[in-house]
């Protein structure tokens, strides 16, 4: 069964930084591009980063740009969310996803899906 | 920059009823288009693919049509457990991918 369990959320003061982290199991994790997604309490889905299956292409929201640096570590199948500069606008449940097929690299559909990690940005 | 809008915000129906949503493209996004149905609590699933195919083990009552700026989810016979909110989600163009979303509510 496809897994993905995201952890390292949490609640953070205005310019702080968290680094969230999800792990994956039961696909070739090395396979597939991934993607973090967002939604803030009671709102809409918003794509946040994507990388591809070896962390040469990489992309960013441009709510995001600058400040959030998305990695991967295929040894330990595992994604990353660097977050720095922190603003009450990134609170948001921050889900990953992978990429629906291993072709198009993360610009793509998404499936499976976490559950998530909670992020609050508040002083 | 490509955006999705989808219509109604809000469709009330009964059980056994026919839902019929709505997404539309500021540009043309092809046949590439997908619908993902989110239930209170839970992640999204991926319910439609490349307009109108099915994602595995989504029921037949689903099902998707549309090419280029206008795209359609119909559940031909709303089940109790279909009521949620469902997101279109283009993957033409980057970095905007979402729809705002459609809540299916019990009339």
């Amino acid at each position: 069964e496809m897994q993905l369990v995201e952890s390292g959320g949490g609640v953070v003061r205005p310019g702080g930084s968290l680094r969230l982290s999800c792990a994956a199991s039961g696909f070739t994790f090395d396979d597939y591009g991934m993607n973090w997604v967002r939604q803030a309490p009671g709102k809409g889905l918003e794509w946040v980063s994507g990388i591809n299956w070896n962390g040469g292409s990489t992309g960013y929201a441009d709510s995001v740009k600058g400040r959030f640096t998305i990695s991967r570590d295929n040894a330990k199948n595992s994604l990353y969310l660097q977050m720095n500069s922190l603003r009450a606008e990134d609170t948001a449940l921050y889900r990953c996803a992978r990429a629906f097929d291993d072709i198009s690299g993360y610009k793509n559909y998404f499936d499976p899906w976490g559950q998530g990690t909670l992020v609050t940005v508040s002083s | 920059e490509i955006v999705l809008t989808q219509s109604p915000a809000t469709l009330s129906l009964s059980p056994g009823e026919r839902a019929t949503l709505s997404c539309r493209a500021s540009q043309s996004v092809g046949s590439y288009l997908a619908w993902y149905q989110q239930k209170p609590g839970q992640a999204p699933r991926l319910l439609i693919y490349d307009a109108s195919n099915r994602a595995t083990g989504i029921p037949a009552r689903f099902s998707g049509s549309g090419s280029g700026t206008d795209f359609t989810l119909t559940i031909s016979s709303l089940e109790p457990e279909d009521f949620a909110v469902y997101y279109c989600q283009q993957r033409s163009s980057w970095p905007r991918a979402f729809g705002q979303g459609t809540k299916v509510e019990i009339k």
